[in-house]
């Protein structure tokens, strides 16, 4: 199995909900990644979790807290968003640690009314 | 922060013809990659070209690397329809896991 998925695939919240994206890979990768995309735009790396620890958060706000309840699975909860967050949320993960060869997910088209 | 710049920004080609996409970068580096990204869709890797190689091919691709000038380029020869994508040149910095993305190439193969 050499996909990685992500639920839901639209979400449309409002600025008070709060939502949880997930993203799931089954190939033993011990680094996994969330991008945020907006259209037009390259991805722009979020977060960066090796061996389930946070190692990297690009100065993310809080509204948005990411989790790695064990090594297959990657969630983002998401809470009190701005309309400016909307865009596609894309997950990835990789066998290393260095960001080599990515495999990315389908994306979470997230739109914040 | 973008580190890598691509030109150009769009690209219209034939069916058949090679399209040439550039990157440049500002840091050290210990590879590069290219992606690919069909509309609205995750990436796909295409293809890595590390810091001490100056030419690397895979199939229709052909990626130089110029540490020198801080710069790639990636080739597509005899181009389908269904190359029709943006691609992105991505590294990571020296000694860290941050990946950055360059600004990307929107290609379009006309049949």
């Amino acid at each position: 199995d050499t996909e990685v998925t992500q639920t839901p695939k639209h979400l449309v919240m409002g600025m008070t909900n709060k939502k949880s994206l997930k993203c799931e890979q089954h190939m033993g990768h011990r680094a996994m990644y969330w991008y945020k995309q907006k259209a037009k735009k390259p991805p722009e790396l979020m977060f960066v979790y090796s061996y389930e620890k946070l190692s990297i958060n690009e100065s993310v706000p809080s509204r948005f807290s990411p989790e790695c309840p064990n090594s297959s699975l990657l969630n983002l909860h998401l809470h009190a968003l701005q309309p400016e967050d909307s865009a596609l949320y894309l997950c990835a993960s990789s066998q290393g640690l260095a960001g080599i060869e990515q495999f990315f997910g389908p994306g979470t088209r997230l739109t914040v009314l | 922060s973008q580190q890598g710049e691509e030109d150009p920004q769009a690209l219209s080609i034939q069916e058949g013809e090679n399209a040439t996409m550039n990157c440049s970068y500002k840091t050290s580096i210990n590879n590069l990659q290219w992606y690919r990204q069909n509309s609205g869709r995750g990436l796909v890797h295409l293809i890595l070209i590390r810091s001490n190689e100056r030419e690397k091919h895979s199939g229709r691709l052909r990626v130089t690397l110029d540490t020198s000038k801080k710069s790639s380029s990636l080739l597509i020869t005899a181009s389908r329809a269904a190359d029709t994508a943006s691609y992105f040149c991505a590294t990571v910095n020296t000694g860290g896991f941050k990946t950055i993305f360059g600004a990307g190439t929107r290609l379009f193969v006309k049949a």
